[in-house]
């Protein structure tokens, strides 16, 4: 079974402050994907990355970054300097093949609420 | 803009009642996902269309049901509402079904069943 954790219920931070997303995920799959989406206060699921199993380069897009770590299976998520509009739901996902056809679900997260306080 | 499109955007009725969410993936997507969103019970997987087939099901209550125009577009219905279906019902597409492909997401469908 697939299985996505983010302990972090709710996170406040300033303005300008360094804010680190944790995520920690469990497959028996060797090869799966995992996903960071944000969902702001206006409800819809915007999509952020997307990382392979085997591919545990770090990504950094402008003030985003992600740290993936086969090793602990987690998946964390930094924005730098962070910003009013970066006040959100995140979620991270995992991509599961359902079947040999290899349809996909996404399993998610409970979500982390950050808010950015001005 | 996703690109995934979702009407309506708000809807409220009674309970008893039957509803229909529709959803048009993005452009060249063949699969369509549905999703729904609960305070209680988060992100939940409903069901997966490919090409016009069925090709998953999630936690889909037997009382909905979905289907995949040739169009490729997609209707979730959902019948005899209960106040726990309220919950925010998204949409999402990718290319194929498959290799991780990135699956977008449409802006979402409120139901508040009262």
């Amino acid at each position: 079974a697939q299985k996505v954790t983010q302990a972090q219920t709710e996170i406040s931070v300033v303005e300008k402050e360094d804010v680190t997303l944790d995520c920690v995920y469990e497959t028996r799959d060797t090869t799966y994907y995992l996903f960071w989406y944000k969902q702001p206060p206006s409800g819809e699921l915007v999509f952020l990355i997307r990382r392979n199993s085997f591919d545990e380069q770090n990504e950094i897009s402008g003030r985003y970054s992600w740290n993936f770590q086969k090793s602990t299976s987690s998946f964390n998520f930094t924005i730098t300097a962070s910003q009013v509009v970066d006040s959100a739901v995140y979620f991270c996902a995992l991509s599961a093949l359902l079947s040999n056809f290899g349809n996909e679900k996404l399993t998610f997260g409970t979500g982390t609420r950050l808010t950015i306080i001005p | 803009d996703s690109g995934v499109t979702q009407t309506p955007k708000h809807l409220i009725t009674a309970t008893g009642q039957r509803v229909t969410l529709r959803c048009s993936p993005r452009s060249g997507d063949l699969s369509v996902y549905w999703y729904q969103q609960s305070l209680d019970q988060g992100l939940q997987f409903l069901i997966q269309y490919y090409n016009g087939e069925e090709r998953a099901k999630g936690n889909i209550l037997e009382r909905f049901s979905a289907q995949q125009f040739p169009d490729l577009h997609s209707e979730l219905n959902l019948s005899s509402l209960e106040l726990g279906d309220s919950a925010l019902y998204f949409c999402a597409s990718s290319a194929r079904g498959f290799n991780g492909n990135t699956i977008y997401f449409g802006e979402g469908s409120w139901l508040t069943v009262v």
